[in-house]
Parts: C-alpha cells; sequence; structure tokens
C-alpha cells in the first residue's frame, strides 16, 4: 500500500508564507489533492490536481508538484486559515491521505 | 447545490455492523463516485472505500474483508456497511460524493459526519 508523509506541524505569523510538504512515490505519477479541515467541521477541497484551485477558494492557496513531493503554499496566510490539513491521493486499487499537517498561524 | 444528509446508528457494541447511508439532496445524483471517509478522535482522515455508477468498489486494504458499500440510484443514496466492528472502529464516518473527468477536474460534497462509537 502507499504512503504520503506530511509534517505534523507548520507555524507562521500571519502575513508570512506557510508551506507543507507532501512525500510519496505515488505522486510521481497520480495527482495530489488538499484538503483543509477546521475543529469540528467536514475536510474543505482547497487544491485538486496537483495545482488547481476550486472556486471559492482564496488565491493565497497554491499548490505545486515536483517529482514525488507535493507542496501546498499559503501567501500571505491569515489567522483564520489555522487548520489541519491532509493530502491525498488515489492509486488504481483506491485512495490514501497524508497523515495531516496542524498549520498553527499566530 | 447538493447537500449530503448521512444518518445510521451511532453506538455499536463490539462484533455488531455499522451501516450508514447518505442520501443526495437538492441536485443531480448521476455521473458522480461516493466514499466513505473516516476520522477516529483526534486523528487524521483515513480512506474507507468508494463506489462508481457502474457499481464498482474500491476499498482500503486493511478493511476490506470487512467492509460493503452499495449504491441506490433511484433514491439518491448510497450506504455503508461495516462488519465486527471494535472499539478500535470508532471514528466520525464522513460520506463524500465527488466528480472527476478525464482532464481530472474534481469538485466534491461532503457529508456532516457521523460519530460511530463502539463499546460494550
Amino acid at each position: 500500500s502507499y504512503e504520503l508523509t506530511q509534517p505534523s506541524s507548520v507555524s507562521v505569523s500571519p502575513g508570512q508564507t506557510a508551506r507543507i510538504t507532501c512525500s510519496g512515490d505515488i505522486l510521481a505519477s497520480k495527482y495530489a489533492r488538499w484538503f483543509q479541515q477546521k475543529p469540528g467541521q467536514a475536510p474543505v477541497l482547497v487544491i485538486y490536481k496537483d495545482t488547481e484551485r476550486p472556486s471559492g477558494i482564496p488565491e493565497r492557496f497554491s499548490g505545486s508538484s515536483s517529482g514525488t513531493t507535493v507542496t501546498l503554499t499559503i501567501s500571505g496566510a491569515q489567522v483564520e486559515d489555522e487548520a489541519d490539513f491532509y493530502c491525498y491521493s488515489a492509486a488504481d486499487n483506491g485512495g490514501v491521505f497524508g497523515g495531516g499537517t496542524k498549520l498553527t498561524v499566530l | 447545490q447538493v447537500q449530503l444528509q448521512q444518518w445510521g446508528a451511532g453506538l455499536l457494541k463490539p462484533s455488531e455492523t455499522l451501516s450508514l447511508t447518505c442520501a443526495a439532496l437538492g441536485g443531480s445524483f448521476s455521473g458522480y463516485y461516493w466514499s466513505w471517509i473516516r476520522q477516529p478522535p483526534g486523528k487524521g482522515l483515513e480512506w474507507i472505500g468508494e463506489i462508481n455508477h457502474s457499481g464498482s468498489t474500491k476499498y482500503n486494504p486493511s478493511l476490506k474483508s470487512r467492509v460493503t458499500m452499495s449504491v441506490d440510484t433511484s433514491k439518491s443514496q448510497f450506504s455503508l456497511n461495516l462488519s465486527s466492528v471494535t472499539a478500535a472502529d470508532t471514528a466520525v464516518y464522513y460520506c463524500l460524493m465527488f466528480y472527476y473527468d478525464s482532464s481530472d477536474y474534481y469538485f466534491d460534497y461532503w457529508g456532516q459526519g457521523t460519530l460511530i462509537t463502539v463499546s460494550s
């Protein structure tokens, strides 16, 4: 089975750029999605197809990919961006989530 | 705008079968894929499996022997059964309906989540 590895936590001050990485062999051949989850809420898609941003997601959220690593970048992070972030990818036989990264903005 | 409403028994005893149903309200049900995700208290997301419009399924290998997913397009509903539950199956369970095409365009809808507790 595939694994996706994320840092457990990332911390930035408001207005700074936050970068969250996700690594795994599957990412060399499959796209990644990123989900943001705030306490007590269902996850929300913020990036799909490595770099695409759904409508309604602020432009400060962007994604990039290089080899077996994808990166979620939040440019000018705001206090309301504080949340858990999960990467996800789907192999031909099923999906897998990364372990999640807690983003602190303060 | 589609909304997903999910329901099922919230408290189970060990060895019982978890059953959850998710209904899509307010929009089309065709052309989508349907999936279930769970999240143990204080932990990360776990992909349980998915079913497509043809009824083909993919399951998490760690749960495959206990999971069954089905879809009833006439009712715009899809369901999850997980047999022989243990305390390790205690989690918030989310239903998910998503669309993607050959160009990898993707969007999704999530249910509100249901806390399932397994305890004797």
